[in-house]
């Protein structure tokens, strides 16, 4: 295993389209988080997963997003409609009951 | 105010300058204090990972944190070109399991060879 895989790792899409991001943890990892950075900022947490339960998600995950983790395994984050303001780096990040995140490369979305 | 308050530099150094960089917090529940170095166009890696107050030493990187005073900071001695690079400090209220970490905007550092 060689680290956190985010795929893809460019989406250009046009406003309104919906788009969806994939990401495969760590596998002994079962705590797995998705955030957002845009530029000149540091990440901001969206949302987190222990196994296949979403236990929290941020007020910036508006009702457009949607986050899952079936079966405690990868997660899909699925941005509906849109927006330009939805332009960033979707980061997607694994820990194991311990501490320190462990990153992914991210998806570095453009919204046209 | 932000939770987390960093200096966006950038900062600019020679090769094999020491290099101090800097991070106030307001949460006084913050316990756990990470450093990440984040490439351009790629993922943070974490450097250090410290709990409450102290010191903490690894190579070339020494991580302090003074929760007294809600300043945590990252020393960088010998500082090379590689090191190039933007330095995210974190934090948490809570460790081992569940960590919803607040990030600093960054610190851009370039070590000019």
């Amino acid at each position: 295993d060689t680290g956190v895989s985010q795929d893809p790792r460019h989406k250009i899409t046009k406003r309104g389209q919906n788009v969806t991001f994939r990401c495969d943890p760590i596998s002994e990892h079962n705590r797995l988080y998705w955030y957002r950075q845009t530029l000149g900022q540091g990440p901001e947490f969206l949302t987190y997963f222990q196994n296949e339960a979403q236990l929290e998600k941020s007020r910036l995950l508006s009702d457009r997003f949607s986050a899952e983790r079936p079966k405690g395994s990868f997660s899909t984050l699925e941005i509906q409609r849109t927006e330009q303001g939805d332009s960033a780096m979707y980061l997607c990040a694994s820990s194991p009951q311990g501490n320190g995140y462990t990153f992914g490369s991210g998806t570095r979305l453009t919204v046209v | 105010q932000k939770e987390v308050e960093q200096d966006p530099g950038p900062l600019s150094v020679p090769e094999g300058a020491i290099v101090s960089l800097n991070c106030t917090y307001s949460n006084s529940a913050f316990q756990y204090f990470m450093w990440y170095r984040q490439y351009s166009r790629k993922g943070p890696e974490l450097l250090m990972y410290t709990y409450s107050s102290g010191n903490k030493e690894d190579g070339r990187f020494t991580a302090q944190v003074d929760k007294s005073s809600k300043y945590i900071s990252l020393f960088i001695r010998d500082s090379q070109p590689s090191d190039s690079a933007t330095y995210l400090c974190a934090m948490s209220a809570r460790g081992g399991g569940y960590q919803k970490v607040t990030f600093g905007t960054g610190t851009k550092l370039q070590v000019i060879p």
